[in-house]
Formats: structure tokens, C-alpha cells, sequence
């Protein structure tokens, strides 16, 4: 079935360095979500993105839409200890309306 | 926060026996699903519900049904709970706009 594809899957980073993760797939997609989760937690809704090129932030996080529509792009700058988690990518692949999932990008921090 | 709740948080239960997992929402939201995580697999989509009474299977519903006869709730049974199901399992709604979707706690199933 439809995959997306997270890169990379795991990162270790030292408090105060940016991060950038991207996921791709093989179709269009329309709408583009990140996640984050938390150990032993549910994944929360970081951005949402809806248009091809469209760039959003929510506070040291932003995200893009690629303008291929293929791929979307996750910037955490100046990361924190509590960025600690698993990042998803999610959306609905053209003309479904049901989200599937990348298998997550693992963002370790060290002080 | 989303107003979800998963109950129970954690089960074990025996291979054949029935199992009954419950999502309760209290933002009115009209869409709910049903996901299952497991390591390589991210989450993936069992039972997802449009309305009371209104289900509809996902990717991996084999051995699963759902119930919605109220709009906060929605129930998750294994039928005859087998170990490959052990997982963990979210619930999430999602209201006007469906592709944003708001998930639980989850509920970690082992199933010896």
C-alpha cells in the first residue's frame, strides 16, 4: 500500500542545534500534517499545511509544503530537552480521505 | 487539549478471549477512528466512523469490529484476541475539517 517516507529515521543532536527532517511519497498529496509524540502518549498535531510551497511555523517549529506536493519539510530551530519524541508525518494521498502515516523521525537531545 | 479519553490504559488478557476497548470524546466531533502502532509500522488505520452508526473498515480491520451508537462514543472488539494484535492502540476524532485529526492517550493491549 501507500507509504511515506521519513527521513532520518533517528537523530542525536546537542541542545541549541536546528533540526530538519523531511517525508516523501510517490503521489500527490493535498494536505500535510506533523505529529509529535511523546513516550507512552498520544500524537499531538504540530502544523497542518494545505497548499503546494506553503511555509508555517508554530513557534520554533516550521514546516513546508513541498511544491511537488510529493514531500514536506519539518525545521525545529534551537532545539530543548522537551523536543525530545517521535516526529510523524501524515496526510491523505489524492482522492482518499483517510491519513496514513510515515513510520517517524526519533529526535534525541543532549545537553 | 482534545477532550479523548481511552479506557482502559492497559490490558492483558488470554489468546481466544473477546476484548472491548472504549474511546469517549466530549467534543461533539463527528468523525472517530481506531488506529493500532506497532515498531515499523507507524500508526495504521483499523475501524474509522462518520457518524452514529456510520463505520467504515481501514486498512487493517481483520479480526476487529467497531460500534458507534452514540456520538462520543466508540468501541473497539477484538473478537477472539489473538497475540498478533498485541499493540497499542489509539483512538482520534476529527470535526470539520477531516484531515486534522486529534488523538487519545492509547491503550497498551497484550494479548499472552
Amino acid at each position: 500500500g501507500q507509504q511515506l517516507n521519513q527521513s532520518p529515521q533517528s537523530m542525536f543532536i546537542q541542545e541549541g542545534e536546528d533540526v530538519s527532517m523531511n517525508c516523501t511519497s510517490s503521489s500527490i498529496f493535498n494536505t500535510w500534517l506533523w505529529y509529535k509524540q511523546d513516550p507512552g502518549e498520544g500524537p499531538v498535531l504540530l502544523i497542518a499545511l494545505y497548499k503546494a510551497g506553503e511555509l508555517t511555523s508554530n513557534g520554533r517549529l516550521t514546516a513546508q509544503f513541498g511544491i511537488t506536493r510529493k514531500d514536506s519539510f519539518l525545521n525545529i530551530s534551537a532545539s530543548i530537552p522537551s523536543d525530545v519524541g517521535i516526529y510523524f508525518c501524515a496526510g491523505p494521498p489524492y482522492n482518499t480521505d483517510k491519513l496514513i502515516f510515515g513510520t517517524g523521525t526519533r529526535l534525541q537531545v543532549f545537553p | 487539549d482534545a477532550g479523548i479519553t481511552q479506557s482502559p490504559r492497559h490490558k492483558v488478557t488470554e489468546t481466544g478471549t473477546p476484548v472491548t476497548l472504549r474511546c469517549h470524546q466530549t467534543e461533539n466531533h463527528r468523525y472517530m477512528y481506531w488506529y493500532r502502532q506497532d515498531p515499523g509500522h507507524g500508526l495504521r488505520l483499523i475501524h474509522y466512523s462518520y457518524g452514529v452508526k456510520d463505520t467504515d473498515k481501514g486498512e487493517v480491520s481483520d479480526g476487529y469490529s467497531v460500534s458507534r451508537s452514540k456520538t462520543e462514543d466508540f468501541l473497539l472488539t477484538l473478537e477472539s484476541a489473538t497475540s498478533s494484535q498485541t499493540s497499542v492502540y489509539f483512538c482520534a476524532i476529527s470535526g470539520a475539517t477531516t484531515y486534522e485529526q486529534y488523538f487519545g492517550p492509547g491503550t497498551r493491549l497484550t494479548v499472552t
